[in-house]
């Protein structure tokens, strides 16, 4: 069964600097990765997605991710922080291979944002 | 607006009663899912509608736990017999079926049972 580990429960850092969110996943093919972000009251919203090719993903606001297969991480950058940014963010793993489409998530990583 | 809608958005309810949640997916999606999230943890996935037919459900919690989709559009999720390990957030997302993984979140019912 796949399974994703977010290793950092709770990140601190300072508008403007730069951020790493880490997510190492265990599935025994390519997986599809996924990266989404909640905020309070908020839905899940997707930022980006790899499926196959290029391993560096750009997605919305400014996010961008790497699928490093060696490593078994796919982490989620963004080099300068914007207080909106202050959210919780998840990290997920779609099984490849036909008739499943659920989502496995991780337990999340908490970011704040210093002014 | 035009994404998932749930409601209500937040439920409290006693011991042993039933509930029932609805979730209204964005009008063209044929795919429906349904996840709970407990506190500190992330979504894990219930079930899944493929317009009416319900795809998947042993991931369904218990048999207390049944999903309906009934005409293809809005999903019901009904929990009887309602236990305190039940409170949870309960999340509903949407998906077009060519592009199932590119789900789309609405903001949840909140449940508390005392």
């Amino acid at each position: 069964a796949q399974s994703v580990t977010q290793p950092d429960i709770h990140i601190t850092v300072s508008e403007g600097a730069s951020l790493e969110l880490r997510c190492n996943y265990s599935y025994g093919a390519t997986p599809y990765l996924f990266w989404y972000v909640q905020s309070p009251g908020q839905g899940l919203q997707l930022l980006l997605k790899y499926f196959s090719g290029d391993t560096l993903v750009q997605g919305i606001k400014g996010f961008e991710a790497e699928f490093k297969r060696s490593q078994s991480s796919f982490n989620l950058r963004k080099p300068s922080v914007h207080w909106s940014d202050a959210a919780e963010y998840f990290c997920a793993v779609g099984r490849t291979g036909a008739g499943s489409y659920q989502l496995t998530f991780g337990k999340g990583t908490k970011l704040s944002v210093i002014p | 607006d035009t994404g998932v809608s749930q409601d209500p958005r937040h439920k409290i309810t006693k011991r042993g009663q039933n509930v029932t949640f609805r979730c209204d997916p964005i009008s063209e999606h044929n795919r429906l899912y349904w996840y709970r999230q407990t506190l500190g943890q992330g979504p894990e996935f219930l079930t899944y509608f493929q317009n009416e037919a319900q795809l998947e459900k042993s991931r369904l919690l218990s048999d207390r736990f049944s999903a309906e989709r009934p005409k293809g559009s809005f999903s019901t999720l009904e929990i009887q017999r309602t236990e305190q390990g039940d409170s949870a957030m309960y999340l509903c997302a949407s998906s077009l079926a060519g592009q199932a993984y590119e789900q789309y979140f609405g903001p949840g019912t909140r449940l508390t049972v005392t």
